[in-house]
């Protein structure tokens, strides 16, 4: 069974810093692409970041470009994302998903994981 | 980059009622490479349909998904309790940056 177990978030002052965590289980971590999709309070979905299996190639949205970074340890199979600089913006669920597909920097989202809070306080 | 507009944004209906949804795209999506995912209050998005319209794994055969080009189309043949919830559409045909639609609410009336 798939599993993707996210950690880190928590409150932090604008400005501030936080490193996210994703711990993954019952698929070869390896060999796919994972990303970073975020929900802020009562709305939609919004891509952040993607990373290709052996990160290669990342990709990051517009909103977050310069001060969040993605990356992953295959052999722990754990996908991390690094804020920095973050923002009242930047308050939101925050979840990390596998890639079943992709072309270019664009996939299809196959299995996500509960997601964690992240709240930006200005 | 492709904009996704999906209508209505409440769906107000009945368990046991037909429920149809609409993903409008603002260009072509390559190779009708359109998704839905179901967001149910407190969880995660999951997985529906791909392809426009294959089901996931383990998604029931009342969901099935319809379209081409810039219109799609989801549609939940009779509303379980378990269905209300949030869909978003999503294309992956583009090489550019993952987008989703603002969602459609299925509310129970």
């Amino acid at each position: 069974e798939v599993q993707l177990v996210e950690s880190g978030g928590g409150l932090v002052q604008s400005g501030g810093s936080l490193r996210l965590s994703c711990t993954a289980s019952g698929f070869t971590f390896t060999t796919y692409t994972m990303n970073w999709v975020r929900q802020a309070p009562g709305k939609g979905l919004e891509w952040v970041a993607y990373i290709s299996s052996r990160s290669s190639t990342t990709y990051y949205a517009d909103s977050v470009q310069g001060r969040f970074t993605i990356s992953r340890d295959n052999a722990k199979s754990s996908l991390y994302l690094q804020m920095n600089s973050l923002r009242a913006e930047d308050t939101a669920v925050y979840y990390c998903a596998k890639a079943r597909y992709c072309s270019g920097g664009n996939c299809l989202l196959d299995y996500w994981g509960l997601g964690t809070l992240v709240t930006v306080s200005s | 980059e492709i904009v996704l507009t999906q209508s209505p944004g409440t769906l107000s209906l009945s368990p046991g009622e037909r429920a149809t949804l609409s993903c409008r795209a603002s260009q072509s999506v390559t190779s009708n490479y359109l998704a839905w995912y179901q967001q149910r209050p407190g969880q995660a998005p999951r997985l529906l349909i791909y392809g426009a319209s294959s089901r996931a794994t383990g998604i029931p055969d009342r969901f099935s998904g319809g379209g081409s080009g810039t219109d799609f189309t989801l549609t939940i043949s009779r509303l379980e309790p378990e269905d209300f919830a949030v869909y978003y559409c999503q294309q992956y045909g583009s090489s550019v940056a993952l987008t989703f639609g603002g969602g459609t609410n299925v509310e129970i009336k």
